[in-house]
């Protein structure tokens, strides 16, 4: 079974709305990474917030992280038709750095 | 255009047939992941390398599947009697160290149809 899985799997919001997306995962993590896949630029890296870190931001991603809780959120403010893409969460098990598993993913469609 | 490349981008073949797929990370990065992605669900893990050495291998990549990293630089994936369930993206990643901390930077993939 995977690591993570996101939520919603699809999410079409208006453009200038916000989007936020959730992670859950079931093992303990030493961080936690957020890619993002479209057509045109393929899958690239958004950012990464490590477990000691509750709340990350990278231009108008938000990124919060609760292990607790096991679970992360994806906020994008002020949506953009360009931010049409598939979003994963992505971690690392403490058994094996090198093996990041991805989730399945949520499609999210910004409409003009 | 110094990213990661793969070639070829897409390749049709013939179900039995055997398939190759090359992969250039980029060179300065010491680790080298090739992944699977179907319609709809992430990229799941097959393999890396670091360096030249292959450290660990998924389930998901049966004996019908090699991959080598000869010199430490470019990377091949070997797909041996190619079945319809091989259909899907192959994607390979490079990064400057362990994927779980490092950003993995992605190869637009191969695109494989076996009809």
């Amino acid at each position: 079974s995977q690591q993570g899985e996101e939520d919603p799997q699809a999410l079409s919001i208006q453009e200038g709305e916000n989007a936020t997306m959730n992670c859950s995962y079931k093992t303990s993590i030493n961080n936690l990474q957020w890619y993002r896949q479209n057509s045109g630029r393929g899958l690239v890296h958004l950012i990464l917030i490590r477990s000691n870190e509750r709340e990350k931001h990278s231009g108008r991603l938000r990124v919060t992280l609760d292990t607790s809780k096991k679970s992360s959120s994806l906020l994008i403010t002020a949506s953009r038709a360009a931010d049409t893409a598939s979003y994963f969460c992505a971690t690392a098990m403490k058994t094996s750095y090198d093996k990041v598993i991805f989730g399945p993913g949520t499609s999210l469609s910004v409409i003009p | 255009d110094t990213g990661v490349s793969q070639d070829p981008r897409h390749k049709i073949t013939k179900r039995g047939q055997n398939v190759t797929f090359r992969c250039d990370p980029i060179s300065e990065h010491n680790r080298l992941y090739w992944y699977r992605q179907t319609l709809g669900q992430g990229p799941e893990f097959l393999t890396y390398f670091q360096n030249e050495a292959q450290l660990e291998k998924s389930r998901l990549l049966s004996d019908r599947f090699s991959a080598e990293r000869p010199k430490g630089s470019f990377s091949t994936l070997e797909i041996q009697r190619t079945e319809q369930g091989d259909s899907a993206m192959y994607l390979c990643a490079s990064s400057l160290g362990q994927g779980g901390y490092f950003e993995q930077f992605f190869g637009p993939g191969t695109r494989l149809t076996v009809l």
